[in-house]
């Protein structure tokens, strides 16, 4: 059975420090990956995809890399903001299939 | 567009009372899914569905049921409520596996059964 794991749970930084988040799956068979975010009481954003074929993505001050062989992700924050407060959710889903399993988050606060 | 909406926010239940959770989406994606999202935890697929009259069953099916009879809604039923129901709900939906691309969740529902 699949699991993931996102390590650390909670996080929390004063504002401009780069950081790492971090996502492990038990199987590494892994299609594609997302990391979403999501705000107190509201829905899930997605942020980044990275499909099959891809090893990381880009977005902004977001950069998210995946290594299929040990079955881990990244996602990395460049010159965090206090509106970069939030729950990050990484997600997989396996071959051919838009079933998702969630990792349990990381809850980020970044102070001013 | 509207993308996903839910409906209601928030509802409390007592215990053995049945209510249907709403879903919507305006983007005529073929997939559809509900989640289910304890405290301090991710997110479990309780249902989705492929596409208007085909659902299925997710990894926490127990206690819920669903129905497809189009393409922009999906209903959760609750028929009989138990504690352990108690959660915050969140329909999605996706195009299709394989393109890449990504779901779109909604606002979410949160529920106490007392």
């Amino acid at each position: 059975k699949q699991e993931v794991t996102q390590i650390p749970a909670a996080l929390s930084v004063p504002e401009g420090e780069n950081l790492v988040l971090n996502c492990s799956f038990t199987d590494s068979a892994i299609y594609n990956l997302q990391w979403f975010r999501q705000d107190p009481g509201k829905g899930l954003t997605s942020l980044l995809l990275i499909q099959s074929s891809q090893r990381e993505q880009t977005s902004g001050r977001l950069n998210a890399s995946l290594d299929k062989s040990s079955g881990r992700s990244t996602l990395y924050i460049a010159a965090s903001q206090p509106g970069d407060s939030a729950t990050y959710l990484c997600a997989g889903s396996l071959f051919n299939t838009d079933k998702l399993i969630f990792g349990t988050g990381t809850r980020l606060q970044v102070f001013p | 567009n509207a993308g996903v909406t839910q409906t209601p926010k928030f509802r409390i239940l007592k215990i053995g009372q049945s209510m249907t959770l709403q879903c919507a989406q305006d983007m005529n994606h073929n997939y559809m899914y509900w989640y289910r999202q304890d405290p301090g935890m991710g997110l479990k697929l309780i249902y989705y569905s492929v596409g208007a009259g085909i659902t299925d069953k997710g990894e926490v099916p127990n206690g819920y049921n669903v129905s497809r009879s189009t393409t922009e809604d999906f209903p959760l039923r609750l028929e009989l409520a138990a504690p352990s129901q108690t959660s915050v709900y969140f329909c999605a939906s996706s195009y299709s596996p394989g393109t890449g691309e990504t779901q779109y969740f909604g606002p979410g529902t949160r529920l106490l059964v007392l």
